[in-house]
């Protein structure tokens, strides 16, 4: 799976947008981006996933590059809840390579009131 | 309600003693998988099975060893191999596909005194 890279934290005002990206330079064109968030001990929750168009979900939108080596997760009006490390994963889909996600370290988001 | 169930919450151990860690699902998912998670790091991929009666290492299985008797059930169990097993394990479950999100559960915090 290819290799994705975050800053380790960042901040923003509780309200406003939270734009969170990620590179993934050598992705492969059968590999999907997913994002996922972990708040402080509980198991990772699922936020969105897509492999080239722009997606959006309630939670959050996608916006990925045309080359798709990056990303920006987009929390639109973030709340003190969504504080938490956030993960982006780049993922295989297919069954025959074994498909499981790796995980890197994040980025952890602080929401300041 | 569908969901993926760890227990116990807390485990407390001594010192080589093997324990056994539970994991169950009721949304039919074929594949599951076990992560550990050290603080302030990432999660490292243990153990994964996408089949009944079938399983693969993941990237740091030595120490540990799963069971695949049941679709609904991967249980791991951290041997007194394990050098450093005391941590935080999270157990995931999937659909097959290519874009089917993982569901976590809320993990199981292991110490070993």
């Amino acid at each position: 799976d290819a290799k994705t890279t975050q800053p380790p934290s960042m901040d923003c005002a509780e309200g406003r947008a939270a734009n969170l990206p990620c590179n993934h330079s050598t992705i492969s064109g059968n590999e999907y981006v997913y994002w996922y968030r972990q708040i402080h001990s509980q198991g990772p929750q699922y936020i969105i996933h897509g492999l080239k168009n722009n997606e959006t979900n309630e939670m959050a939108s996608l916006i990925i590059t045309e080359d798709r080596k990056s990303s920006t997760l987009i929390l639109p009006h973030a709340t003190l809840r969504d504080t938490a490390v956030y993960y982006c994963i780049v993922r295989v889909g297919q069954k025959s390579s074994g498909d499981k996600l790796t995980f890197g370290t994040g980025t952890r988001l602080a929401v300041r009131p | 309600d569908g969901g993926i169930t760890q227990s116990p919450k807390y485990l407390f151990r001594k010192e080589g003693q093997n324990v056994t860690l539970s994991c169950e699902q009721n949304l039919n998912h074929d594949a599951m998988y076990w992560y550990r998670q050290d603080p302030g790091q990432g999660l490292r991929l243990i153990y994964y099975s996408q089949i009944v009666n079938d399983f693969q290492k993941g990237d740091i299985a030595e120490g540990y060893s799963v069971s695949r008797e049941k679709k609904e059930s991967f249980p791991l169990t951290v041997t007194s191999a394990q050098k450093n097993p005391t941590a935080f394990y999270l157990c995931a479950s999937s659909l097959n596909g290519p874009t089917d999100g993982y569901t976590f559960g809320s993990g199981t915090r292991l110490t070993v005194v």
